[in-house]
């Protein structure tokens, strides 16, 4: 299953909301993921099952979707929120993540 | 304190082998699937393979199959990945992460995801 993302990168500014989409070739249920990269750090788990919040991530970030298109919004961006972030499928094997968005202060 | 320790990175030639380690400390290893995830140089996140918690089932990425073994001990708590036939495509930085499942009471079925990540490990194959 190939995920797509889209923007590949966007910038935008403190307080802004943003959206980033991701696209499956195929039907996956809900079974999505969206994780946050900062530079030279592992990944973060935000999102689970395309709308659910993982323990400790703010409330500020959201999912939907189901299918194959998916929305990951953050309603109002913080300066720590500007990082790379990834969708991931977990509907079959293998799993796949999409090419990931950067988000870029501007 | 839940944490993932990965070693056995470095520098080999191509067509060479390496053995990649994770220690997991701070929850009970063997209830859970576990991955290793890498990431090439400036380049995005690839899943390579997971493990059930017993060590019964195994999946690979096509790109690995018949080169990368993935393995546990769980007397140990640590996560291995063989990695033989080394070509440049395999460097990248090479994560172990906790796979866990979460249950979907409406859908019926179980969420995957990796939860816990550990700092990774660097794997360079040039000669």
């Amino acid at each position: 299953i190939q995920m797509t993302q889209s923007p590949s990168s966007l910038s935008a500014s403190v307080g802004d909301r943003v959206t980033i989409t991701c696209r499956a070739s195929q039907g996956i249920r809900n079974d999505l993921g969206w994780y946050q990269q900062k530079p030279g750090k592992a990944p973060k788990l935000l999102i689970y099952g395309a709308s659910s919040l993982q323990s400790g991530v703010p409330s500020r970030f959201s999912g939907s979707g189901s299918g194959t298109d998916f929305t990951l919004t953050i309603s109002s961006l913080q300066p720590e929120d500007f990082a790379t972030y990834y969708c991931l499928q977990d509907y079959n094997y293998p799993r796949t993540f999409g090419q990931g968005t950067k988000l870029e202060i501007k | 304190e839940v944490q993932l320790v990965e070693s056995g990175g470095g520098l080999v030639q191509p067509g060479g082998s390496l053995r990649l380690s994770c220690v997991i400390s701070g929850f009970t290893f063997s209830d859970h699937w576990m991955a290793w995830v890498r990431q090439a140089p400036g380049k995005g996140l690839e899943w390579v393979a997971n493990i059930k918690g017993d060590g019964s089932k195994k999946n690979y990425v096509d790109s690995v199959k018949g080169r990368f073994t993935i393995s546990r001990d769980n007397a140990k708590k640590s996560l291995y990945l063989e990695m033989n036939s080394l070509t440049a495509e395999d460097t990248a930085v090479y994560y172990c992460a906790r796979d866990v499942n979460y249950f979907d009471s409406s859908g019926g079925h179980y969420f995957d995801a990796f939860d816990i990540w550990g700092q990774g490990t660097m794997v360079t194959v040039s000669s």
